[in-house]
């Protein structure tokens, strides 16, 4: 069964940052790109940023371009997202998912990390 | 960037109902390369529809996606009670990734 539980969201300043990891099972994970998808509250889905399944090749929207880094530890099945100069504006629950056959939509999601930036 | 643009933003039915969704994209989405999600709250979006028109795994047979080109259709031909959730196309055809700005179907 395949599993993504992602962790590592709370409460953070503006201008503070935070880590995001997401735990894989159930697949062969470095054979599949991953993306990490984020909703505000009460808004639609916004694509943030993906990462090849060797992770040599990495793509963000242009909010997050600069300030966030996908990577990942295929060693470990982890899928991680570096979210530095935090804003009001990243307030989201952030899914980690996983690509169908690295085509680009997500047939596997997590339950999402809640990411709070507020003073 | 391609702008998805979903109507109706709200759809009102009752259960047995047939529910249409549109997606319009603001260029063509080459492919094909489209996809619907369903999302209940406070739960992660589901795989309803790849390549505008096939059926993911486990979907029931009264989802069906249709279109081309700019115009995208997702259909649910009779409502069962928890088909009622948002529901979210999404185009992968070209950089970046994005999503419409979903559409309810309520009770």
């Amino acid at each position: 069964e395949v599993q993504l539980v992602e962790s590592g969201g709370g409460l953070v300043q503006p201008g503070g940052s935070l880590r995001l990891p997401c735990a894989a099972s159930g697949f062969s994970f470095s054979t599949y790109a991953m993306s990490w998808v984020r909703q505000a509250p009460g808004k639609g889905l916004e694509w943030v940023s993906a990462i090849s399944g060797s992770g040599g090749s990495t793509y963000y929207a242009d909010s997050a371009k600069g300030r966030f880094t996908i990577s990942r530890d295929n060693s470990k099945n982890t899928l991680y997202l570096q979210m530095n100069s935090l804003r009001l504006d990243d307030t989201a629950v952030y899914y980690c998912a996983k690509e169908r056959n690295s085509k680009g939509y997500y047939d596997y999601w997590g339950q999402g990390t809640l990411v709070i930036v507020s003073s | 960037e391609i702008v998805l643009t979903q109507s109706p933003g709200t759809l009102s039915l009752s259960p047995g109902e047939r529910a249409t969704l549109s997606c319009r994209a603001s260029q063509s989405v080459s492919s094909n390369y489209l996809a619907w999600y369903q999302q209940k709250p406070g739960q992660a979006p589901r795989l309803l529809i790849y390549g505008a028109s096939s059926r993911a795994t486990d979907i029931p047979d009264r989802f069906s996606g249709s279109g081309s080109g700019t115009d995208f259709t997702l259909t649910i031909s009779r409502l069962e009670p928890e088909d009622f959730a948002v529901y979210y196309c999404q185009q992968y055809s070209s950089s970046p990734l994005t999503f419409g700005g979903g559409a309810k179907v309520e009770i």
